[in-house]
Formats: structure tokens, C-alpha cells, sequence
């Protein structure tokens, strides 16, 4: 049991490059999101997928997209890189939703630099 | 407007003593609370949580407090150990959206031995 993995787990990218950031979970959860982190700060959610077929902005949406590819995977892209997305970004998994509360494990993360 | 936050950005406490890190919430609609320990170059790891309609939890040498009055959350960790290094964050979810959990920006605690 993996949990929840991430790839890649560095990348370096130049301004204007796009690029997909990988997650999949094994503990057949119903929802995933995506967070950054940046440095001295706490985590700020990018984009959520409650359950299978839906996704929704969080706090920070601008310059991503996100693919919930099925109900293992959930990916985040990156059209064209800008300085200001330099970060590490943590996928999550929970499983529930809805106003109850949630348990979340989060995978190792991905350190992106955009030079 | 919402925010979570720390009292302190880092503490350091003698091995075997107990540690507590405290964290302040301004959303009186906040309805469930976690403690999460994330260690260098990994992701967060979920510890405690807590609901509103509580005002104590106690897990493995660790005891969430949640002070609705002054919206205050606490973690103690009892008998700390070299392995509880870390940074530590509080994070609240407002009863209307769990999707709107709010991080604080973290407590780092270092051990001396």
C-alpha cells in the first residue's frame, strides 16, 4: 500500500514551459487536491476533486488546470510557467467529503523551480 | 476574514518534556480542526483532530485542547522524543465546505537532548 505518490519529485522548468504534475492513491479515496506550499508558509489549495468526474477551484487557482484522470489519479498542469509558481506542491487524498470532516495523507511533493 | 495562525514560529524543548504548540483561529464558524506534523522534505502527516462540538481529544502522547471562547486550539506532546522534531500546523474547516481547509504557516519544534 503506496498511500499516495507523486512524479516527478524535482523539476526545473524555464518561464513559458508547461508541464504535468502526476498524483495517484491506493486507499481507493473519493477525493484529491492539489496544494503549494511556499517557503515559511502553511499550504494553500490550488484545486480539489470531491469525487470521480468533478473538480473545483481553491485559493489559488490562477495558471492551472487539473485532470481527475479517474479515481486513482488527479493531475495538475501547468500551461506556461511563470517565477511566482516556483514552489513544492503536495497532492492529497481523503475519503470524505461534504461538511463531516476529513482525514488527509498527503504524498512527498514535488519541489518545481521556474527560473 | 479567516486566518489561522501560530503564537510562536519555533520552540524548542528539552527531550522528555512535554511540548506545547497553541494556534489561533479567527472563524467562529470553523467547525472541525487538525493538527498535522510535517518532518523535512516530506509531506504533512495528519496527528489529531478535533470537532467543535468538543473541547478535548487525546491521541498516542498527544492531547488536542479547543477553546471556542477566545478560539484558541493547543497540541501538547507528551514526553517529547528526538523523533517529533518537526514543523507542526494547524489547519480549521469551516462547517460550511470541507473543501475550505485554512493552513497556518507553522510551529517548528526542535528538541535538545
Amino acid at each position: 500500500n503506496a498511500g499516495v505518490t507523486q512524479t516527478p519529485k524535482f523539476q526545473v522548468l524555464k518561464t513559458g514551459q508547461s508541464m504535468t504534475l502526476q498524483c495517484a492513491q491506493d486507499m481507493n479515496h473519493n477525493s484529491m487536491y492539489w496544494y503549494r506550499q511556499d517557503p515559511g508558509m502553511g499550504l494553500r489549495l490550488i484545486y480539489y476533486s470531491a469525487s470521480e468526474g468533478t473538480t473545483d477551484k481553491g485559493e489559488v487557482p490562477n495558471g492551472y488546470n487539473v485532470s481527475r484522470l479517474n479515481k486513482r489519479e488527479f493531475s495538475l498542469r501547468l500551461e506556461s510557467a511563470a517565477p511566482s509558481q516556483t514552489s513544492v506542491y503536495f497532492c492529497a487524498s481523503s475519503d470524505r467529503s461534504g461538511t463531516e470532516g476529513y482525514e488527509q495523507y498527503f504524498g512527498p511533493g514535488t519541489r518545481l523551480t521556474v527560473t | 476574514g479567516e486566518s489561522v495562525g501560530l503564537h510562536l514560529p519555533t520552540l524548542s524543548v528539552q527531550e522528555g518534556d512535554n511540548s506545547i504548540i497553541n494556534c489561533a483561529y479567527s472563524n467562529s464558524a470553523s467547525d472541525y480542526f487538525i493538527w498535522y506534523k510535517q518532518e523535512s522534505g516530506k509531506g504533512p502527516q495528519f496527528i489529531i483532530d478535533i470537532r467543535s462540538n468538543m473541547d478535548k481529544r487525546q491521541g498516542q502522547r498527544v492531547t488536542v485542547l479547543l477553546n471556542k471562547t477566545v478560539k484558541h486550539l493547543s497540541l501538547q506532546i507528551a514526553a517529547t522524543q528526538p523523533g517529533d522534531s518537526a514543523v507542526y500546523f494547524c489547519a480549521e474547516t469551516p462547517r460550511s465546505s470541507a473543501s475550505k481547509i485554512i493552513f497556518g504557516s507553522g510551529t517548528r519544534l526542535s528538541i535538545r537532548p
